[in-house]
């Protein structure tokens, strides 16, 4: 049964901090997908990282992969409030298709 | 602008009742795929269709059924709710191979 396991699930950081989110999973996949959900809304598709070594950022977010570690990292630098929201991340397995399997997701707040 | 459209945002039901979530997509997408929500739980594929007519199970199929009878509209349908069906429930819609996804809004549903 592929695993995809999300840490922390709950982080609470002040302003002007950076820490990273990590997004490990069970499978051979070379295909990882971030979200945003702010509350009460949907989700907002952040990045897609399509192999190994793949590393996108935008603004204060910056994503990667190493599908050898079966990892992903979702850095955030100095952050700021209007990054509160809940983070999920999402792998799409080698065999399965067009099914992506979703992290329990990390609800992040920023205090000013 | 792309748009993944959800019938109702919130909806209360009782046990027993027929239940249908509709879902439209103007992005002319194969794929459509329906989640449900919980908290601690992440999202949950329930169905997916990747054509007209066509569906596969996901991981929680389990009293539920769906229809995809056009391309652009996917419909979810509690057979019979109970109350742990009680959930938002998320629609979904992507090209092949997953690229980008585009959620819905979300439905809540409340089975009383």
């Amino acid at each position: 049964e592929l695993k995809v396991e999300q840490n922390p699930l709950f982080l609470s950081m002040q302003e002007g901090k950076n820490y990273t989110i990590y997004c490990n999973y069970s499978t051979t996949s070379d295909r990882l997908y971030w979200y945003r959900q702010d509350p009460g809304k949907s989700l907002e598709s952040l990045f897609v990282l399509l192999s190994n070594g793949a590393v996108k950022q935008e603004g204060r977010l910056m994503a990667s992969l190493d599908t050898k570690a079966r990892l992903s990292t979702l850095h955030i630098t100095a952050a700021v409030h209007d990054l509160s929201a809940t983070y999920f991340c999402a792998v799409l397995p080698e065999t399965s298709g067009s099914r992506l399997t979703f992290g329990e997701g990390t609800q992040l707040t920023v205090n000013p | 602008d792309v748009k993944v459209t959800q019938s109702s945002r919130y909806l209360v039901k009782r046990t027993g009742e027929k239940v249908f979530l509709e879902c439209v997509q103007d992005m002319d997408h194969e794929n459509m795929f329906w989640y449900r929500q919980d908290p601690g739980l992440g999202l949950r594929l329930i169905y997916f269709s990747y054509d007209v007519k066509m569906k596969e199970k996901g991981d929680i199929p389990e009293g539920y059924s769906v229809s995809r009878e056009k391309k652009e509209r996917f419909s979810l349908i509690l057979e019979s709710a109970s109350t742990n069906q009680t959930s938002m429930y998320l629609c979904a819609s992507s090209l092949p191979l997953a690229q980008r996804g585009f959620f819905g809004p979300g439905t809540r549903l409340t089975v009383l």
